[in-house]
């Protein structure tokens, strides 16, 4: 079974310029999760799919990153104008259930993908 | 707020010795807590996790992690360290409204000598 998968897995961009990061998640997982690191610091919740629709984007930095999951499959998280201090990892991750829906039965695991590093300069 | 500290940022350890890496929290209730590991290319993957009952959590390759509620800490530790052990490991905590929204800490890097 395909982990989650990133791409790019690097972008280097100029300040400005506009960037696109893919994830697609594991088959059959309805929650998508967008984190990023910032270098050297902790990996921050950016947002939370259940399957197309927003659960949750406190953690979106402001309204330059946009984030689409269509079809409830792969999303893209887009950065327009992007600015330096958005250089980081952003990690992307799936996990099949919910909190909410059966917690007895959740393992609670979050399935990562491998992240897109992103540089802008 | 829920934050978490992990004091180390290096370690270096002797391939063969034990390990234990530090992780404090911060949360009002009875938290969730994790710990993940980032391989050199590899996506961060779950070692353990503790949500209730007993303490003391049994994870993958060998590691395991004391919950302490009077220290706060949840502290990861392994007896033998093998160099495929080197990798960034993180702590992270979650809430009881949504555990999958979680806080991580800045992460160890863990070094292993021969």
């Amino acid at each position: 079974e395909a982990g989650v998968t990133q791409f790019p897995s690097h972008s280097v961009i100029e300040k400005g310029q506009t960037v696109t990061l893919r994830c697609d998640p594991i088959s059959g997982h309805d929650n998508l999760y967008w984190y990023r690191r910032v270098m050297g610091k902790e990996i921050k919740f950016l947002l939370h799919f259940v399957k197309e629709s927003k659960q949750d984007e406190s953690g979106m930095p402001n309204n330059r990153f946009l984030a689409e999951r269509t079809g409830g499959t792969y999303s893209t998280l887009k950065v327009q104008p992007a600015e330096l201090e958005d250089s980081g990892v952003y990690f992307c991750a799936s996990s099949p259930h919910t909190w909410k829906a059966d917690h007895r039965r959740n393992t609670g695991e979050l399935f990562f993908g491998e992240g897109s590093r992103l540089t802008v300069l | 707020a829920q934050s978490v500290t992990q004091p180390d940022i290096h370690i270096t350890v002797s391939e063969g010795a034990s390990l234990e890496l530090r992780c404090n929290y911060s949360y009002g209730a009875t938290p969730y807590l994790f710990w993940y590991v980032q391989s050199p290319g590899q996506g961060l993957q779950l070692l353990l996790k503790y949500f209730s009952g007993d303490t003391l959590v049994q994870g993958i390759k060998g590691f395991e992690a004391e919950f302490k509620r009077s220290q706060s800490s949840f502290n990861l530790r392994k007896p033998s360290v093998h160099w495929s052990d080197a990798a960034e490991y993180f702590c992270a905590v979650g809430s009881n409204t949504g555990f999958q929204k979680l806080v991580f800490g800045t992460g160890t890097r863990l070094l292993v000598s021969p």
